[in-house]
């Protein structure tokens, strides 16, 4: 199966512009999704698709992808962005296989 | 609104089955555009996928746990369930039901989660 792959952590100062990429041979065929998730909550769907937001997430999330890396901007950081981010597409093993990246922890400063 | 909640037990004991409910609100479970998964967390760990039916029956697993993974559905309850038979301590873990868009690629995420219910295998 496949791996997704994400730096651990990274750190941004407030309303400044943070990228948080996501590697993997699935991202060549497949889009990446994006999740935020908070200490003790279930994640919340940010990105999905070519470059898609949901109702109610703001516009300062936009994602991106270029051979095997999706990427997840968030440009002019809050204190409320603060939180997990986790990638995740199809599987190459099957369109019916899912699997998630290893997350990254952003801290805004 | 669509909304998902889980529930079941929080202790399993070893070699036991773990068994867990998602009951959806809002919305009709028999709607063709969604799979309704399963994804687990274990404590400071990453997320994975666990499985999704079809409101048909039609079911889905994590290759890695496809030999102890049923997920069943029942429509006239509008619920789902999981079950995760001969469970060890490695699947200790918050476990989350969510809804995945069924149809196009360009859709492709898991739109609504429920708040999870953290799940201990210990004796």
């Amino acid at each position: 199966s496949s791996e997704l792959t994400q730096d651990p952590a990274v750190s941004v100062a407030l309303g400044q512009t943070v990228r948080i990429t996501c590697q993997g041979d699935s991202l060549r065929t497949y889009y990446a999704s994006w999740y935020q998730q908070k200490p003790g909550q279930a994640p919340v769907l940010v990105i999905y698709g070519k470059n898609n937001r949901p109702s109610g997430i703001p516009d300062r999330f936009s994602g991106s992808s270029s051979g095997n890396t999706a990427s997840l901007t968030i440009t002019g950081a809050q204190a409320e962005d603060e939180a997990d981010y986790h990638c995740n597409s199809r599987d190459n093993d099957g369109i019916h296989n899912y699997v998630f990246g290893t997350g990254t922890k952003v801290t805004v400063l | 609104q669509v909304q998902l909640q889980e529930s079941g037990p929080g202790l399993v004991k070893p070699s036991q089955t773990l068994s867990l409910s998602c009951s959806v609100s809002g919305g009709s479970i028999s709607s063709g555009d969604y799979y309704w998964s399963w994804i687990r967390q274990p404590p400071g760990k990453g997320l994975e996928w666990i499985g999704y039916i079809y409101y048909s029956g039609s079911t889905y697993y994590n290759p890695s746990l496809k030999s102890r993974v049923t997920i069943s559905v029942d429509t006239s309850k509008n619920q789902f369930s999981l079950k995760l038979r001969s469970v060890t301590a490695v699947d200790t873990a918050v476990y989350f039901c969510a809804r995945w868009r069924a149809g196009a690629r360009e859709n492709d995420g898991f739109d609504i989660w429920g708040q999870g219910t953290m799940v201990t295998v210990s004796s």
